[in-house]
């Protein structure tokens, strides 16, 4: 119930083109889903997170898509780039209920984007 | 740079040693957590500790233990190595007002190797 699921595992796009990952989970507890960008030999960075009272979220050429009843989310890399090519996690917590903010993290995809 | 500082960046050491891995903040944080991140296991929540109590534990082996400075700064120590240990951790910090799903930001990791 603790787990978070992500996929694809691998995604290979064309610059310009748009990248979409997916996640699902199960526990309703979580309210915090933040996704993070990890580059070769860095941690994790945040890229944008979003709370269950909206159903999307918009930053730049990044977008979460929340679908509370389906409990999954999305993450939509508009106008991909080769400079976008990393590995993306998405992640919950449930800091409210659980009185910590510690993330369980998705599985990860790795994007490659080619010009 | 996120302003979370480990040291050291490489670590190869023998089964059955013990090693400590340290951790710095960024200024004003409160919060620090450890996250291990293997090619099976992914990125998974070890431990966290806030103004220098633990609040959190994730999946940490009896092995390992960690603590935290009245400085902030946090230290994984890793004892009776395996194999299987050998991974990436890192440490994250956010400022610590628990269940608002602040920003957690990633140190560069720290590599262990256990030969």
């Amino acid at each position: 119930q603790q787990q978070v699921k992500q996929s694809p595992q691998s995604l290979i796009v064309q610059k310009g083109g748009i990248s979409i990952i997916n996640c699902a989970y199960e526990n309703t507890a979580f309210d915090y889903f933040p996704w993070y960008q990890q580059f070769p030999g860095k941690g994790p960075a945040l890229l944008i997170a979003i709370r269950p009272d909206v159903s999307e979220k918009k930053e730049g050429r990044f977008t979460i898509s929340f679908n509370k009843s389906a409990k999954q989310f999305s993450l939509h890399i508009m106008d991909s780039q080769p400079g976008d090519s990393a590995t993306y996690f998405c992640a919950a917590s449930m800091g409210e209920l659980g009185n910590t903010d510690k993330l369980i993290f998705g599985t990860g995809t790795r994007l490659q984007v080619f010009p | 740079d996120s302003g979370v500082t480990q040291t050291p960046k490489h670590l190869i050491t023998a089964t059955g040693q013990r090693v400590t891995l340290r951790c710095s903040p960024r200024s004003g944080d409160l919060s620090v957590y450890w996250y291990q991140q293997s090619l099976d296991q992914g990125l998974q929540f070890l431990i966290q500790y806030y103004n220098g109590e633990e609040r959190a534990k994730g999946n940490i082996l009896e092995r390992f233990s960690a603590q935290q400075f009245p400085d902030l700064h946090s230290e994984l120590n890793l004892s009776s190595l395996e194999l299987g240990d050998s991974a990436l951790y890192f440490c994250a910090s956010s400022r610590g007002a628990l269940g608002h799903g602040e920003t957690q930001y990633f140190g560069p990791g720290t590599r262990l190797l256990v030969l």
